[in-house]
Parts: structure tokens; C-alpha cells; sequence
């Protein structure tokens, strides 16, 4: 039943690591996104994909690479992580318009760069 | 380039009192939405409430309701009758056009209620 998943859960590692996120929705929306919530429960958006094509990436170095493989799955792979990478990670999708168009979210990954 | 301002870091509210947490945005467009999303420790975003420029009447879901003051761009989730499990970070977005259909959110710094028993 879940609408929005991610995994892991939780990330650890070590700097210089390279790592991805899994995401996947089954709510049949065409738009995904990937948000970063920094230690001060800032967030803010980092990518989105509509039906596999990239439409938003907002100043994001680019160890961050998103990748879509299909409509319902948007995963985040970062390359020589960075102690600056702590943060939760979020997953979200919605449909491509719509006067309401809610994204709704995913649980979060917490990744902890040492 | 829009901005949402929430000016209450935190705020404490005893149980069962209604409780209101600001929101302002700023924006050129005239078709734009604003939502509230609630953040409980355990970590998910929760949709709570959703407002239309374009809406007349202000947005009602429960206990929750959208003052919407489209002339002074502001949009405050009001909660009736707290409870212990309204504690949490509550997030005003606003929804965006970017351009060829489509659209982002972007996020206020969050209000974080503690309600007080």
C-alpha cells in the first residue's frame, strides 16, 4: 500500500564513498522530485523528472546524478560524498498538473557522511 | 523569483486552544497554489491543506483551514482545538510555474508547535 518509498532508510558512510537512494511510487504520477532537508529542516528542492526526462535541477554539484528509469522510479546516486551531504534525503511525486497537484512524499534517507 | 516567509520559528500552544501559524509568500504570477504540509518527529512530509489563488472561499479539511488574504499574500493554516499529536514542523509551500506545464514547490522554514498538555 505504500504510495512513496525510499531505501535505505538510513545511510552511513564514509567521505569519498560513492552511494544511491532508491525511489519508487506507485500512484501512477508522471512527475517525480528529490528535495534535501539540511540540519536546519530546510528543504528544498533538487531535481525533478516528468515521465523520465529531467525538468528541474536546481544548482546541484554534479556528484549528484539522477537517474529515472521509468515513470515510477527516480533513484540519486552521489558520487566522493562530501561531509556537507548530511542531511535527509526526500522523494516526492505528483501529477504532472493540476489546480491541486500534491506531491506527496516519501519517508526520507537520512544519510550521515563521516 | 517567489519566496514563503514564516516568522514563527517555534511556537507553544496549550491543548484544545486554537492555534494559527503564519505564512506569507511573495509572487508575480496570478495562477499559484499554497499548501501546508505537517512534519512530525518521526520524520514523513503529511499534506495537509491545499489553497488555489483562484479560490474564493478559504480552504476547510477537519480541523484545519487555509486564512487566505490573497491582497496581502498571506496564508495562514489555523488548527482548531489542538491536540498533543499536533506537535510537529509545519511547512507552508508554494507551487510554482516553471515553464512548458511544468511546476515546483518551494518550501517556507517551517514553524515548529509544541502543544502543551
Amino acid at each position: 500500500d505504500t504510495a512513496v518509498s525510499q531505501t535505505p532508510k538510513y545511510l552511513v558512510t564514509q567521505m569519498g564513498n560513492d552511494k544511491s537512494i532508491k525511489c519508487e511510487q506507485n500512484l501512477g504520477h508522471d512527475t517525480m522530485y528529490w528535495y534535501k532537508q539540511d540540519s536546519k529542516k530546510f528543504l528544498k528542492i533538487m531535481f525533478s523528472y516528468n515521465n523520465k526526462e529531467l525538468i528541474i535541477n536546481e544548482t546541484v554539484p554534479n556528484r549528484f546524478s539522477p537517474k529515472s528509469p521509468d515513470k515510477a522510479h527516480l533513484n540519486l546516486h552521489i558520487n566522493s560524498l562530501e561531509l556537507g551531504d548530511s542531511a535527509v534525503y526526500f522523494c516526492a511525486s505528483s501529477r504532472r498538473t493540476g489546480l491541486k497537484n500534491e506531491q506527496f512524499f516519501g519517508p526520507g534517507t537520512r544519510l550521515t557522511v563521516l | 523569483a517567489q519566496k514563503i516567509t514564516q516568522t514563527q520559528p517555534g511556537m507553544f500552544v496549550q491543548e484544545k486552544e486554537a492555534v494559527t501559524l503564519d505564512c506569507t509568500y511573495d509572487t508575480s504570477d496570478q495562477s499559484y497554489g499554497l499548501f501546508w504540509y505537517k512534519q512530525p518527529s518521526s520524520g514523513e512530509m503529511i499534506f495537509l491543506i491545499y489553497q488555489g489563488s483562484y479560490d474564493e472561499q478559504n480552504a476547510t479539511e477537519g480541523r484545519y483551514s487555509l486564512n487566505f488574504q490573497k491582497a496581502r499574500k498571506s496564508a495562514n493554516l489555523v488548527i482548531s482545538a489542538s491536540q498533543l499529536g499536533d506537535s510537529a514542523m509545519y511547512f507552508c509551500a508554494m507551487r510554482e510555474a516553471i515553464g512548458f506545464g511544468n511546476e515546483k514547490l518551494t518550501f517556507g522554514t517551517g514553524t515548529r508547535l509544541t502543544i502543551i498538555p
